[in-house]
């Protein structure tokens, strides 16, 4: 069973625009929400993360926004450019144990210039 | 600095044949993980060593083994490939498994089973 449910798989958005890809946890244990991106030929690089003691956080173009009790989170990428297309994963971590960080099932953002 | 390094990048395998990839980081990390990348299901960790000496299974562990040859060097075994394994690996590394620590990634082996 996902452990963290993201969508949507593809997303196209032209130069400028918004991106916005969303992701969903049941688990409350979690307490650490990484992004991920991740050009071709690659490996997952970390983007940004968030704590779930703050509703937002913002670095450059990124910001993460955080529901709590809806157990959802979600990133925004503002002016999008076409050097943002890959794909982004996000993800999920537990306090304890070495094992404990779960990945979304990725979206491939292509932006168009 | 190298990070995490993978060999080989690509490789093209027959059923049956066995193979061995190859992890090294050079940051100290104490954790170490596999995990195998397929379209539409994101990652999925195959085995992981919290610390040298030590590993567990993760999500996806069934036909592959491991070995924790020191503290730089996590190697993934696949003994009999079967073409469900054809698939991108990814290691990665971080100082110690919990919250907080993002993992390091290597740029992975492409593999075919034919």
């Amino acid at each position: 069973q996902q452990q963290v449910k993201q969508s949507p798989q593809s997303l196209i958005v032209q130069k400028g625009g918004i991106s916005i890809i969303n992701c969903a946890y049941e688990n409350t244990a979690f307490d650490y929400f990484p992004w991920y991106q991740q050009f071709p030929g690659k490996g997952p690089a970390l983007l940004i993360a968030i704590r779930p003691d703050v509703s937002e956080k913002k670095e450059g173009r990124f910001t993460i926004s955080f529901n709590k009790s809806a157990k959802q989170f979600s990133l925004h990428i503002m002016d999008s450019q076409p050097g943002d297309s890959a794909t982004y994963f996000c993800a999920a971590e537990g306090r304890r144990g070495a094992n404990n960080l779960f990945f979304g099932t990725g979206t491939r953002l292509t932006v168009i210039p | 600095n190298a990070g995490v390094t993978q060999t080989p990048k690509f490789q093209v395998l027959k059923t049956g044949q066995s193979m061995t990839l190859q992890c090294a980081q050079d940051m100290n990390h104490n954790s170490m993980y596999w995990y195998r990348q397929d379209p539409g299901m994101g990652l999925r960790l195959i085995y992981y060593s919290a610390s040298e000496g030590t590993t567990d299974k993760g999500e996806v562990p069934n036909g592959y083994n491991v070995s924790r040859l020191n503290k730089r060097e996590f190697s993934l075994r696949l003994e009999s490939a079967a073409p469900s394994q054809t698939s991108v690996y990814f290691c990665a590394s971080r100082p110690w498994g919990g919250s907080n620590q993002p993992q390091h990634f290597g740029d992975g082996t492409r593999l075919s089973i034919l």
